[in-house]
């Protein structure tokens, strides 16, 4: 059972490079997320999507889109890279029938220098 | 909007002794209440989830956590620490339909021998 795959696992990018962050997840959840992870500041939702063709703003979205044009693909594509976007960026997914519990990707490195 | 606040970014206790990990939560709709736990270079797997049945949730690997309304408190303990405990533990909130979770900036534990 794969869950939840992220690629590419690290990245190196230049400031002003774009580049698209994978997710695709294989149980058929409606619900999937971004977040990115700094340290000390826990995660913080950059967008989600409640289903196909509907996504949405979380809280930290600016530098940021995603689109949902199927349920198991959820890609995150960073337009102009900046320093401030050096982070660890997870994906993830749920069904409503699952009361919450997220299932988490392992995890994307991205370095802008 | 929710929140969560973890009172101690870092916690260190000897092989054994008891965990205690503090989380309180500002929401003001009934919350769902989660823990999960993140190893080294993993993503998040969830340790246990409140939502509105029992007060005193049991998870995995002997941990639990109770829900206290009159504290806005959703602790976490485990009796008798191992060092296979030795992680990174955030704390999260979310409403009913999974769109706004929040998390809490992480508690490393370290365990002794």
């Amino acid at each position: 059972n794969a869950g939840v795959t992220q690629t590419p696992k690290f990245r190196i990018l230049k400031i002003g490079q774009s580049m698209t962050l994978q997710c695709a997840q294989d149980m058929n959840h409606n619900y999937m997320y971004w977040y990115r992870q700094d340290p000390g500041m826990g995660l913080k939702l950059i967008y989600y999507s409640v289903g196909a063709g509907i996504t949405d703003k979380g809280e930290v979205p600016n530098g940021y889109n995603v689109s949902r044009s199927t349920t198991e693909d959820f890609p995150l594509r960073l337009e102009l890279a900046a320093p401030s976007q050096t982070s660890v960026y997870f994906c993830a997914s749920t069904d409503i029938l699952n009361t919450g519990e997220l299932f988490f990707g392992e995890g994307s490195r991205l370095t802008v220098l | 909007a929710q929140s969560v606040t973890q009172l101690g970014s870092h916690v260190s206790v000897s092989e054994g002794a008891l965990v205690l990990l503090r989380c309180n939560y500002s929401s003001s709709v009934p919350p769902y209440l989660f823990w999960y736990v993140q190893y080294p270079n993993q993503g998040l797997q969830l340790l246990l989830k409140y939502t509105s049945a029992a007060t005193l949730v049991k998870g995995i690997n002997g941990f639990e956590a109770e829900f206290k309304k009159s504290e806005t408190s959703f602790h976490l303990t485990k009796p008798s620490a191992h060092m296979s405990d030795a992680a990174e533990y955030f704390c999260a909130v979310s409403s009913v339909n999974n769109n706004d979770m929040r998390f809490g900036a992480g508690t490393r534990l370290t365990v002794k021998p």
